[in-house]
């Protein structure tokens, strides 16, 4: 059984270019959530899509935005790359269905982003 | 003040040892708590779900959780150098987002 796939696994970008990052979820899965992890510091929540929708976010600008397909795989775009953007991006997910309560959460391998 | 602190370590301990990892947090809307664990270079790993407060164990895992003072633990009992990674707390209110902590370091020493 697949988990949650992630591409590419490493990118370089220039500032001021544009990323896109996909993911795979879990077979199972109907959500993804995004999480972006600097160098020594914890995932931190960026957005979540449910249902094809952006959910909930987090403390990210405008630069980031995402998208869900009918197949429940996503993607994480960044415009207007920053130096403070590298990072591992994360992808997560999990079943949320008609419950409420956290769910748990399946995490990819992540994305390792470099601006220069 | 962060809403969910963690010390970052490093953490060195022997082979055999008893490790206890910790985290406190602000946010009493928190219910839910989750230890991950994370190899470098990798995605985090789900070790530990808890609701509420309580105990809870797994294999060499217990995980702790004492809402009255915001404060979570996980404890490895015999510990193997194959535990060393780094350790994530994470919380959530409800079905959105996790919060986690800067994770702590631990390296078992063989």
């Amino acid at each position: 059984d697949a988990g949650v796939t992630q591409s590419p696994t490493h990118l370089i970008k220039t500032r001021g270019q544009q990323v896109t990052l996909r993911c795979s979820p879990k077979s199972g899965h109907d959500t993804v959530s995004w999480y972006q992890q600097a160098l020594g510091q914890g995932p931190q929540f960026i957005f979540q899509y449910y249902e094809e929708e952006e959910r909930q976010r987090g403390n990210f600008p405008d630069r980031f935005s995402g998208h869900q397909f009918p197949n429940y795989s996503s993607e994480l775009n960044v415009n207007a790359l920053l130096l403070g953007d590298s990072a591992l991006y994360l992808c997560a997910s999990s079943f949320r269905g008609p419950r409420s309560g956290a769910n748990v959460l399946t995490f990819g391998a992540g994305s390792r982003l470099t601006v220069l | 003040q962060k809403e969910v602190e963690q010390d970052p370590g490093p953490l060195s301990v022997p082979e055999g040892a008893i490790v206890s990892l910790n985290c406190t947090y602000s946010n009493s809307a928190f219910q839910y708590f989750m230890w991950y664990r994370q190899y470098s270079r990798k995605g985090p790993e789900l070790l530990m779900y808890t609701y509420s407060s309580g105990n809870k164990e797994d294999g060499r895992f217990t995980a702790q959780v004492d809402k009255s003072s915001k404060y979570i633990s996980l404890f490895i009992r015999d510990s193997q150098p194959s535990d060393s990674a780094t350790y994530l707390c994470a919380m959530a209110s409800g079905t959105y987002k996790y919060i986690f902590g800067t994770g702590t370091r631990l390296k078992v020493l063989a």
